[in-house]
């Protein structure tokens, strides 16, 4: 079964201090992951994708396809990281973007 | 300029009404789709047209139907509205063979059903 699974619903770090978001996904195939951040009561924008191994905001994720996972990170957070986010698989041919649980991204001046 | 908007932003209405939301984008996509945020803010797929044929009808009640007019637009009635609709409906847009391009969301429609 194609799955994204996000298993925090919510991370609280203090301002400057580490993030990681965690995401691991379940597919055969060849897998497209994104990243989707929500901040409060506004549209899903894309973070990032993992075939474009770009930094966005600080941001960064490495596909891992031992352990399955698309981790996102960043090395100091900001007060305006706080948001939701979500991670997504695209499992290819299906024409659908299938989301995580989404974890709540708090942080604390 | 927005690219992928969505009409109205609020919606409250009563149990049983019938209600619609409006999609539109202007990215020249073929594919539209639409998302329902519920409560526990899970985000699940619920239908997809590309250039007006529906595509993907995921598990979704009858009373929910799709419409779309052109590629640019793809909109969403729903009959005999339930408590359990209530929820943040999310219109997006692709191309269809660049979906690993990632979606664009419209902002939303907040449906609350009393």
């Amino acid at each position: 079964a194609q799955r994204v699974t996000q298993p925090e619903k919510l991370l609280s770090v203090f301002k400057g201090a580490p993030v990681e978001l965690k995401c691991n996904y379940s597919y055969s195939g060849s897998p497209e992951l994104f990243w989707y951040v929500q901040y409060s009561r506004q549209r899903l924008q894309l973070l990032l994708r993992h075939i474009s191994r770009e930094s966005i905001k600080g941001f960064t994720a490495d596909l891992n396809k031992g352990e399955t996972s698309f981790h996102l990170k960043k090395p100091f957070a900001q007060e305006e990281d706080s948001a939701m986010y979500y991670c997504a698989l695209y499992p290819g041919n299906t024409g659908k973007l299938i989301f995580g649980q989404g974890t709540t991204l708090q942080v604390k001046p | 300029d927005t690219a992928v908007s969505q009409t109205p932003k609020y919606l409250v209405t009563q149990m049983g009404n019938d209600k619609s939301i409006k999609c539109e984008q202007n990215l020249g996509h073929d594919t539209m789709y639409w998302y329902k945020q519920d409560s526990k803010k899970f985000l699940k797929i619920m239908f997809s047209y590309n250039n007006k044929e529906l595509i993907i009808n995921e598990t979704v009640p009858n009373r929910f139907s799709p419409k779309s007019p052109d590629k640019a637009h793809l909109n969403l009635h729903i009959n005999s509205l339930e408590l359990g609709d209530s929820a943040v409906y999310f219109c997006a847009s692709s191309f269809a063979d660049r979906v690993g391009y990632g979606y664009t969301f419209g902002s939303g429609t907040r449906l609350t059903v009393v």
